[in-house]
């Protein structure tokens, strides 16, 4: 159980372009998610909390209308790049929490390998 | 602040050596404490966690037992295999999680 899936696994976009990163927990409900980054050879910097049904809680320094959140339900939130930069090229690592779960456990996706040409 | 430390690597170890990897963490309260592993072009996967001092959390035959007073969480290993090579992280958690730089082990046949 506990299963988190993220797509696409891979993108390649252009520069100016936007993409959508989805990720899905498949077998529980997540009124919690979280998006990571991750830098080569480097640890996850938080991005943002969603919360099903509001928005997005952002990390100091990530630009809100640059990663667009939105946590539409309990087993969906998606992340999308607008407007897509070359410096934008990263590790994008999803996760989320269990409503169920008395600890604070975070289950994570297998990430998305973004580069932006 | 709340953070957690990592030795920083890369470690490069012989298959069937001893492995240990500290980690220590500073927080205000008990956090609970995670062991993650990463490996290549892969995703996060929870290797063990400890919820309260003194916990051993176990997995594959990774160890890590939550010292309080030492504030510390070290990941050992008795005999590492070639398939352990893989980043590890360190985590702490009081709702969010904080993690540490990663270490990444490399295992020589």
């Amino acid at each position: 159980g506990a299963v988190v899936s993220q797509h696409p696994s891979r993108v390649i976009c252009k520069s100016g372009t936007s993409v959508k990163i989805e990720c899905r927990s498949l077998d529980f409900q997540a009124t919690t998610m979280f998006w990571y980054r991750q830098f080569p050879k480097q640890s996850l910097m938080l991005m943002a909390t969603s919360n099903e049904g509001s928005k997005a809680t952002y990390e100091q320094g990530v630009e809100k209308d640059k990663f667009l959140i939105n946590h539409a339900s309990l087993t969906l939130s998606t992340l999308t790049v607008t407007s897509a930069h070359p410096e934008d090229s990263s590790f994008y690592i999803c996760s989320a929490r269990d409503r169920r779960a008395a600890s604070y456990e975070q289950y994570f996706g297998p990430g998305t390998r973004l580069t932006v040409t | 602040g709340n953070s957690v430390t990592q030795m920083e690597g890369p470690v490069t170890l012989s298959e069937e050596a001893f492995l240990t990897i500290n980690c220590t963490y500073t927080a205000t309260g008990y956090p609970s404490l995670f062991w993650y592993v990463q490996y290549p072009g892969e995703g996060l996967q929870l290797l063990l966690k400890a919820t309260k001092a003194d916990d051993k959390g176990s997995n594959k035959g990774f160890e890590a037992t939550y010292r309080k007073e030492t504030t510390s969480f070290h990941l050992e290993k008795g005999s590492v295999q070639v398939s352990d090579s893989a980043v590890y992280f360190c985590a702490r958690s009081q709702g969010n999680l904080i993690f540490g730089k990663g270490t990444k082990l490399s295992v020589k046949p």
